[in-house]
């Protein structure tokens, strides 16, 4: 099946710093990925959609220069989480859907646990 | 906007029962309906998806779901539970023409031996 990888899978970071994260399609093109964030014992919100080559589509309330998204090729999307504060301490999820599965079937990456001190 | 209930954010139950974990959903049009799984600091796994056809969908790890149109719903079930079914399962939706996967809060689903 496909997959979709995401590293690192935990990074902790000083208050201020920048992070990223970053989102591989590793045996399909994506030209559409998903950002997800998710506090504890909470579900899944949508953040961001990427596009391969064009701006990404940001949901209500989320703030665009606190989480830069870039689409640069068919397999890579990075999220970069601006100036961390301890509040952006959460677990982000990136999705993206295989053109083989009809565009309906999501597969995850495996989380990034960010950890803000 | 499209919304997805899951009316039970904890559910106990012993290893070797039976299990339903509910979800509704709110969109009166076409929808696609999935379920996944996730265990702890990982990703989701689909555990089944509902897309069109019959309205009984078996899914892996032995789980099934069906969707009923008149009820907008999608409820999960297994007829014999493992110790390993313990994880956070959450029920989404696709609405028709939607590229955007909506979830539901989660089920944190325990079985206890």
């Amino acid at each position: 099946g496909a997959v979709v990888s995401q590293h690192p899978s935990r990074v902790i970071c000083k208050s201020g710093t920048s992070v990223k994260i970053e989102c591989r399609s590793l045996d399909f093109q994506a030209t559409t990925m998903f950002w997800y964030r998710q506090f504890p014992k909470q579900s899944l919100m949508l953040m961001a959609t990427s596009n391969e080559g064009s701006k990404a589509t940001y949901e209500q309330g989320v703030e665009k220069d606190k989480f830069l998204i870039n689409h640069a090729s068919l397999t890579l999307s990075t999220l970069t989480v601006t100036s961390a504060h301890p509040e952006d301490s959460s677990f982000y999820i990136c999705s993206a859907r295989p053109p083989t599965k009809g565009y309906t079937e999501a597969f995850f990456g495996q989380g990034t646990r960010l950890t803000v001190v | 906007a499209q919304s997805v209930t899951q009316l039970d954010s904890q559910v106990p139950v012993f290893e070797e029962a039976p299990v339903e974990l509910r979800c509704n959903y709110s969109s009166s049009v076409s929808v696609y309906l999935f379920w996944y799984v996730q265990y702890p600091n990982q990703g989701l796994q689909l555990l089944l998806k509902y897309l069109s056809g019959s309205t009984l969908v078996k899914g892996i790890n032995g789980f099934e779901a069906e969707f009923n149109k008149s009820q907008t719903s999608f409820h999960l079930r297994k007829p014999s539970v493992h110790i390993s079914d313990t994880a956070e399962y959450f029920c989404a939706v696709i609405q028709g023409g939607s590229e955007k996967l909506v979830f539901g809060k989660g089920t944190k689903l325990t079985v206890n031996p």
